[in-house]
């Protein structure tokens, strides 16, 4: 167990609506990534959070979004779902970013279904 | 543009044998991390190994070492004295640091252990 949590496990949405994730960061942890993993495909990265503050984006559209909250939990947040969209998505905590020796620490990730 | 690539879409060994999974990267930074983590069934991201590219040394966790050619940019992870447990998908990965020191992950290698 990495101590990051994310809830729900699992959840089905239609094509269009919106969808809130959410990630628990380990203790001590200040900085949150989330990533998108596809079937049969590696983590892409979506974006990071810094103390509260969004710290760079992967390749992704405007519609996905986040937050970080002062206790370094975290949300990413989808909207205008697309079939695509259906993901394992994955949040990780890590201390002060930008330090290359830096392990993060993977929740079990939510598992997104679009319909 | 860093990636990473793994060759090998699945492997399988014999319980106690050995095996070796490939991976090779592109980078032009100097200083970076490369890590291998396992994803079981259970989806949750386990560190396996990592190692940084100034240390000549190939680094060891037990039954799990690597193979870290620099100027190749190949690192390659070898199980030994395998166990039902390490049947997982194994992902490669790269972070270089910079300003966010996101990880940049190869598509996998699925290994079956055979009792």
């Amino acid at each position: 167990e990495t101590g990051v949590t994310q809830s729900p496990t699992h959840l089905i949405k239609t094509r269009g609506q919106q969808v809130t994730l959410r990630c628990s960061s380990q203790s001590g942890h200040n900085t949150v990534s989330w990533y998108q993993q596809a079937l049969g495909q590696g983590p892409q990265f979506i974006f990071q959070y810094y103390r509260e503050e969004e710290n760079g984006r992967g390749n992704f559209p405007p519609r996905f979004s986040g937050l970080q909250f002062p206790n370094y939990s975290s949300e990413l947040n989808v909207n205008a779902l697309e079939l695509d969209d259906s993901a394992l998505y994955l949040c990780a905590s890590s201390l002060e970013p930008g330090l290359v020796k830096n392990i993060q620490y993977f929740g079990a990730g939510t598992r997104l279904s679009v319909l | 543009a860093q990636t990473v690539t793994q060759s090998q879409p699945e492997m399988s060994v014999q319980e106690a044998e050995t095996v070796t999974l490939s991976c090779t990267y592109d980078t032009s930074e100097s200083d970076y991390y490369l890590f291998w983590y396992k994803q079981p069934p259970s989806r949750q991201m386990i560190l396996v190994i990592r190692q940084e590219a100034y240390k000549q040394q190939n680094a060891t966790e037990n039954r799990f070492s690597v193979n870290f050619q620099k100027a190749a940019k190949s690192f390659s992870l070898k199980i030994s004295d395998s166990q039902l447990g390490d049947a997982a998908m194994y992902f490669c990965a790269y972070n270089y640091g910079g300003s966010q020191g996101n990880l940049i992950f190869g598509k996998g290698t699925k290994l079956s252990v055979k009792p």
